[in-house]
């Protein structure tokens, strides 16, 4: 089993729905979650971070850690065509340099 | 503007010519780090920095090469460049690790032909 799992996708939404992507991961000393965003041609960008488990709200993205289940999700509300990009999430065990990233999931929302 | 400065960001080169690719940071970041990215494999962590003149080795190291003289400096050297290497590279930085969030570049695809 790979350390994180992510579905690779792609998604395809209309313009106003609720997005739900989500990830899985083995490693139970995993403490620090967050959620990349990368859009084509461009490097990733940190959208979102979680420690431990419980929610995060930001504006219309909401991320949520299930450390039981090993389970971490990014919701998106009201999705808009500008949220169109790939969304990769990642976890450490302590605010070290082993940055661990799923492969992503290809978001597009449709006008 | 603070960011992290790839160059070239595209480079098509012949197998065993060797090549470095450059990174630099204005940000004062201690972290800094190297990734390749490929369909289907993702993100993978070639090399890390925590500090100048500590580097090591991250989950697929073989072939390349770091050095850290200098804090806002990282490059990635290809000794003798292979096929297998072609791949989109992204360097990246941090205040204190995966927690505080990478900075990234614009990222280098490399060709080897």
């Amino acid at each position: 089993q790979k350390e994180v799992e992510q579905d690779p996708g792609p998604l395809s939404v209309p313009e106003g729905a609720i997005v739900s992507l989500n990830c899985t991961y083995s490693n139970s000393a995993f403490q620090y979650f967050m959620w990349y965003r990368q859009y084509s041609r461009k490097g990733p960008e940190l959208l979102m971070y979680t420690y431990s488990s419980g929610n995060k709200e930001d504006g219309r993205f909401t991320a949520q850690v299930d450390k039981s289940s090993k389970y971490i999700s990014l919701f998106i509300r009201d999705s808009q065509p500008s949220d169109s990009a790939t969304y990769l999430c990642a976890m450490d065990e302590g605010g070290s340099e082993k940055l661990v990233f799923g492969k992503g999931t290809k978001l597009t929302v449709n006008p | 503007e603070a960011q992290v400065t790839q160059n070239p960001r595209y480079l098509i080169t012949v197998t065993g010519k060797k090549l470095t690719v450059t990174c630099s940071q204005n940000m004062n970041h201690e972290y800094m780090s190297w990734y390749r990215q490929d369909p289907g494999l993702g993100l993978r962590q070639i090399y890390y920095s925590m500090n100048v003149e500590v580097t090591d080795k991250g989950d697929v190291p073989e072939g390349y090469k770091v050095s850290r003289k200098e804090k806002r400096n990282f490059p990635l050297i290809l000794e003798s460049p292979s096929p297998n290497q072609t791949s989109l590279y992204f360097c990246a930085s941090s205040f204190g690790g995966g927690f505080y969030g990478y900075t990234f570049g614009s990222g280098t695809r490399l060709t080897v032909v």
